[in-house]
Order: C-alpha cells, then structure tokens, then sequence
C-alpha cells in the first residue's frame, strides 16, 4: 500500500490559464473521488469515478471543471480558465468498496494570481 | 438531503485529559456509515474510527471511542489521555448506501496543551 499520490503538491498560476492535477489512488481502489477543501471549511466533494466511469459530478462543478480517469487507473483534474475563486486544496481518495474508509492523498493546492 | 454539521470551531484539552468533540448529522436513509477524520497540519487527512449505523455498539480504537446516539442523530468523539499528535482538524464525515458521496462538517481544531 503506497498510498494515494497527488502531483503536483503546489501549482501557482495566473487568472485565466489552464491547470491540470493528476491522482494516483491505491493501485487495488476501483473507486476514486476528488474533493475540494478552502481555509476553515470540510472537504467539498465534486466528483466520483468506478473504475473508469465517471458517476457522479457535483451540481457545484462549473463547466470549466472536467475530470477524467482512462483505463480506470490515475485521475486528473483539469481547470480551464482559472478564476480566483478556484484558489483551494484540492484532494484526492479512493476506495475499495462502497461506504469503506476514504484513503486521501496530500492534495494539491492551488493559488490563482 | 444529508448533512453533518460541527458546532465546535475550536477545542483545547489539557495533555493526558479527555475531550469530546461533537458532530449531528441528519439523512433520511437508514443504513448509513459515520467517520471522523484527522487532518494535522499540511498533512494528509487519514481515518481516525468508522461506524456503522446497524451496529449498536459504539466503536473503538485505542484512544478513540465515539458516542453514537442514533435517536438524536449524534455521533460524537472522545479522545482519551490526550497527547500532543492529537492537535490537528477533526472532520465527521457521513455517507450512505444510496449515494457515492461522502459529506463532510466543517471540521473542529483540536489545540492539546502541554
């Protein structure tokens, strides 16, 4: 069990660009979530995958938001047109099995200039 | 629609005392599964204790126990003998079986003072 991994740990960028962020899940987790977390708040969930499905998407997700996982193995999470209000924690969790623990990973923390 | 709500936004606890951090949640799903989380600072959030809503008894693990009053839809944690490493966020978090989402309070800062 190598953990989940979530590169890059920090990513600074500029109003308006485009940002990606990959996941890693423990490699025998078909299930894997992306959440996101501000200062002084719980995770936000936005969205899930099985295996490689995609099953449930946050109504909170804007359309600039898109997340995919090919082969149902690593995630990423891409950003298009960054705002500052998309300036948070984002983190990552798999699981093996419905309603067993989430296994996060370090999250990736974004700041948009 | 679920929700699980923290009240406390801050607990201290004297190092080797008890303290009980609160956590109500409501759902109107009758099998559902209840977490706190621990999240230290800049560190990953990692599992603290779980509990399942058709289970009676409450869990343990070591230190942990929590208080699960399934009426009042209140599941609380107690830390024991408290130490240092305790100081970090807790979250309750709550998920069910008709839904992939896990939801989250807004979490309590733990400060153990020496």
């Amino acid at each position: 069990d190598t953990g989940v991994s979530q590169n890059p740990r920090h990513k600074i960028t500029k109003r308006g660009q485009n940002v990606t962020f990959r996941c890693d899940p423990i490699s025998e987790h078909n299930r894997l979530y992306w959440y996101r977390q501000t200062l002084g708040q719980g995770p936000e969930f936005l969205t899930y995958f099985q295996n490689e499905a995609q099953l449930e998407k946050s109504r909170l997700l804007s359309d600039r938001f898109s997340a995919e996982r090919p082969k149902g193995s690593f995630s990423t999470l891409e950003i298009q047109r960054t705002e500052q209000g998309d300036s948070a924690m984002y983190l990552c969790a798999s699981s093996s099995r419905t309603n067993s623990p989430l296994h996060f990973g370090n999250g990736t923390r974004l700041t948009v200039t | 629609a679920q929700t699980v709500t923290q009240s406390q936004p801050e607990m201290s606890v004297q190092e080797a005392e008890t303290v009980t951090l609160s956590c109500t949640y409501d759902t109107s799903e009758s099998d559902y599964y209840l977490f706190w989380y621990k999240q230290p600072p800049s560190r990953q959030m990692i599992l603290v204790i779980r509990q399942e809503a058709y289970k009676q008894q409450n869990a343990t693990e070591n230190r942990f126990s929590v208080n699960f009053q399934k009426a009042a839809k209140s599941f609380s944690l107690k830390i024991s003998d408290s130490q240092l490493g305790d100081a970090a966020m807790y979250f309750c978090a709550a998920t069910t079986s008709g839904t992939y989402k896990y939801i989250f309070g807004t979490g309590t800062r733990l400060k153990v003072l020496a």
